[in-house]
């Protein structure tokens, strides 16, 4: 069964300040991982998605890598900015029609 | 481009009572649909998905079942809600099985 974990579960940064959120997965059989993000009492929204062949894809000030052989995803945030505060959640799709969540880590980027 | 939507926002419903919620998605064809639940504190899970119309897939027993009466429809329902079933509802899709998923905005259901 795949299981997700996301490390740290909160994490409180000054403003400005570069950081790494980590995302292991059990089953390195996936198809992809992707990286969300959810305010508060919202929806999801995609920030990246990187295939299982992929090493790493970058978005703006995101960069998120992928070591499937060792079941590891990093999100890393440049610069960090109090519009930054938020949850940050990551998700696999194992060979199948689902996404299996981890917990998150909530984020706060303080000014 | 493609839009999900899915409403209410919220809901408060007694226990026993029906529900349906209803999720739309615009600008794409035969999208694979999917029900997840976000219980306070627990990450999400998938409920049900489903591949093309009439085709629902249920990934755990509950009190809840899925239809897909058209293509870009997806509605989750209830005969008689439990206390339970409160929850965070989130519809998503995505073109195929392995590429990217966009979530809609959520239903908060508070059961009472």
């Amino acid at each position: 069964k795949q299981e997700v974990t996301q490390i740290p579960a909160a994490l409180s940064v000054p403003e400005g300040e570069n950081l790494v959120l980590n995302c292991s997965f059990t089953d390195s059989a996936i198809y992809n991982l992707q990286w969300f993000r959810q305010d508060p009492g919202k929806g999801l929204t995609s920030l990246l998605l990187i295939q299982s062949s992929q090493r790493e894809q970058t978005s703006g000030r995101l960069n998120a890598s992928l070591d499937k052989s060792s079941g590891r995803s990093t999100l890393y945030i440049a610069a960090s900015q109090p519009g930054d505060s938020a949850t940050y959640l990551c998700a696999v799709r194992p060979s199948g029609n689902k996404l299996v969540f981890g917990a998150g880590t909530i984020l706060r980027v303080k000014s | 481009s493609q839009t999900i939507h899915q409403w209410p926002a919220t809901l408060v419903q007694p226990v026993g009572s029906p529900l349906s919620l209803e999720c739309t998605v615009e600008g794409t064809s035969n999208p694979n649909l999917y029900w997840y639940r976000q219980a306070a504190g627990r990450g999400l899970q998938l409920l049900f998905y489903s591949v093309g119309i009439g085709q629902i897939s249920s990934e755990v027993p509950q009190n809840l079942s899925a239809s897909r009466p058209q293509d870009r429809q997806f509605i989750l329902s209830s005969k008689k809600l439990l206390l339970s079933d409160s929850g965070f509802y989130l519809c998503a899709w995505s073109v195929l099985q392995n590429t990217e998923a966009f979530f809609g905005q959520g239903t908060r259901l508070t059961v009472v």
